[in-house]
């Protein structure tokens, strides 16, 4: 089982443009989920989906969008990065919802730069 | 709404020596979940622990220990003669029913970065 695995590991973009990071799962989990963390900011959650087909928001979710039409992939797009949005992106999922206690397993990460 | 604070933004200690790192967390929930997380320089969460609201017992994994203290809403953790390897930070984590008006994720604090020095 390889887990949670994101696509791509770097990516520098300039201001305005857009691209979408993509988050696979092999553990047959329900729930995904995406976050950024900055320096000395910890973890925010940006969105997260409780199953296929849907999608709900976070603590951060401006200026990004999410899709989960598989229930193994879930996307994060930005339509028009920022340099506010340089940061790096964890997905992460569970099997059933983090406020029921379930445990969430992170991908490697995806390391962004906007310039 | 919820909130977890780990105060020490950095601990620097020698191999071998005892370093406790400390989690203080809120929440108005009396069902809530704690976790801890590893991050090495590799970059990638390790998860460590998972406890409920409901064990207050301590638990022991080899050299790792972690004390949850309802009393102080307070879930600390203890590695035990340290090593270069325990390097990495360290992030305590809050889940609850309640989780930021329905977002089900993780509330991390801000993390303690841990130097184990040779």
């Amino acid at each position: 089982n390889a887990g949670v695995t994101q696509t791509p590991k770097f990516r520098v973009l300039k201001t305005g443009q857009s691209m979408t990071l993509l988050c696979a799962q092999d553990m047959n989990h329900e729930y995904m989920y995406w976050y950024r963390q900055d320096p000395g900011m910890g973890l925010r959650l940006i969105h997260y989906s409780v199953g296929e087909g849907t999608t709900a928001k976070g603590e951060v979710p401006d200026g990004y969008n999410v899709s989960r039409l598989k229930k193994q992939n879930f996307l994060l797009g930005l339509e028009s990065a920022a340099p506010s949005q340089t940061s790096v992106y964890f997905c992460a999922s569970s099997y059933s919802g983090t406020s029921g206690g379930d445990t969430q397993y992170f991908g490697p990460g995806t390391r962004l730069t906007v310039l | 709404a919820q909130k977890v604070t780990q105060a020490q933004t950095e601990i620097s200690v020698v191999e071998k020596e005892d370093v406790t790192l400390d989690c203080v967390y809120e929440t108005r929930d009396t069902t809530y979940y704690l976790f801890w997380y590893k991050q090495p320089p590799s970059g990638e969460l390790v998860f460590l622990i998972r406890r409920n609201s409901f064990d207050e017992q301590n638990e022991i994994s080899g050299r790792y220990s972690w004390n949850f203290q309802k009393s102080t809403s307070s879930f600390n953790f203890t590695i035990t003669a340290s090593q270069v390897v325990d390097s990495a930070v360290y992030f305590c984590a809050l889940s609850d029913v309640d989780s930021g008006g329905g977002a089900d994720g993780l509330t991390f604090g801000k993390g303690t970065h841990l130097i184990i020095q040779p």
